[in-house]
């Protein structure tokens, strides 16, 4: 079966430091997607990306994240000066579809720890 | 808003019990609802998804009812194992963009 794969599973960084994570979507999806789930909490929508933009993104997308996808099969998430607050777990979607009719597929994630 | 509530947040039940969890949202605008399984620390595995359209769907122990108009989901796990102690998430797709909105999640624990 198809799968969203992300890398790596965990990253400590240091406050200020910058971070990407790393993701490769299923081969004939064509929207992706970035989610997060502080530890106890929702997971919540950060970004969608179809056609080599951003399609929608949330509130709590601000100016220090920003998405790429580099080359034909990675999409990638970077957080230019990581806070505190930014420890959780990230994770990487794909869909076929703009409505998702087939469903979304998430990678199993990135532990994102800020020291 | 879409709001999305689970309901109950944590159950503890023995072995070979039958388990219903239940999903309600707020928009009953929806594409479809998918639910999802995560264990601790891990990601998201997509068990079953329901098109606005269907009633349900079933998947060896598992099956999803959905009643739109009502805006509830439920989740059926049918004589539970010691394997299905997970967290159960439910998620529907915004209306008019595609992004999810999903619930806290039901934390199952099944008792050997």
């Amino acid at each position: 079966e198809p799968e969203v794969t992300q890398t790596p599973s965990h990253q400590v960084t240091q406050m200020g430091q910058e971070v990407i994570l790393r993701c490769v979507p299923i081969s004939n999806h064509l929207y992706f997607y970035w989610y997060r789930q502080i530890l106890g909490q929702k997971v919540e929508f950060l970004v969608s990306f179809y056609n080599n933009e951003i399609s929608e993104k949330s509130e709590i997308f601000d100016d220090q994240f920003s998405v790429e996808r580099p080359d034909g099969s990675n999409f990638t998430l970077k957080i230019r000066s990581t806070k505190l607050e930014d420890s959780a777990m990230y994770f990487c979607a794909s869909s076929e579809v703009f409505t998702g009719v087939d469903g979304y597929t998430f990678g199993s994630g990135t532990r994102l720890t800020v020291v | 808003k879409q709001e999305v509530t689970q309901i109950p947040a944590a159950l503890s039940v023995p072995e070979g019990e039958n388990l219903v969890l239940n999903c309600s949202f707020t928009d009953s605008a929806i594409y479809n609802l998918q639910w999802f399984r995560q264990d601790p620390g891990k990601g998201l595995t997509s068990l079953l998804l329901i098109q606005s359209s269907q009633r349900e769907q079933t998947s060896g122990r598992l099956n999803a009812s959905l009643d739109k108009s009502s805006g509830r989901s439920t989740l059926y796990i049918a004589a539970s194992q010691p394997g299905d102690s997970a967290t159960y998430l439910c998620a529907v797709p915004l209306g008019g963009n595609n992004r999810l909105a999903f619930g806290k999640g039901n934390q199952v624990v099944v008792i050997p």
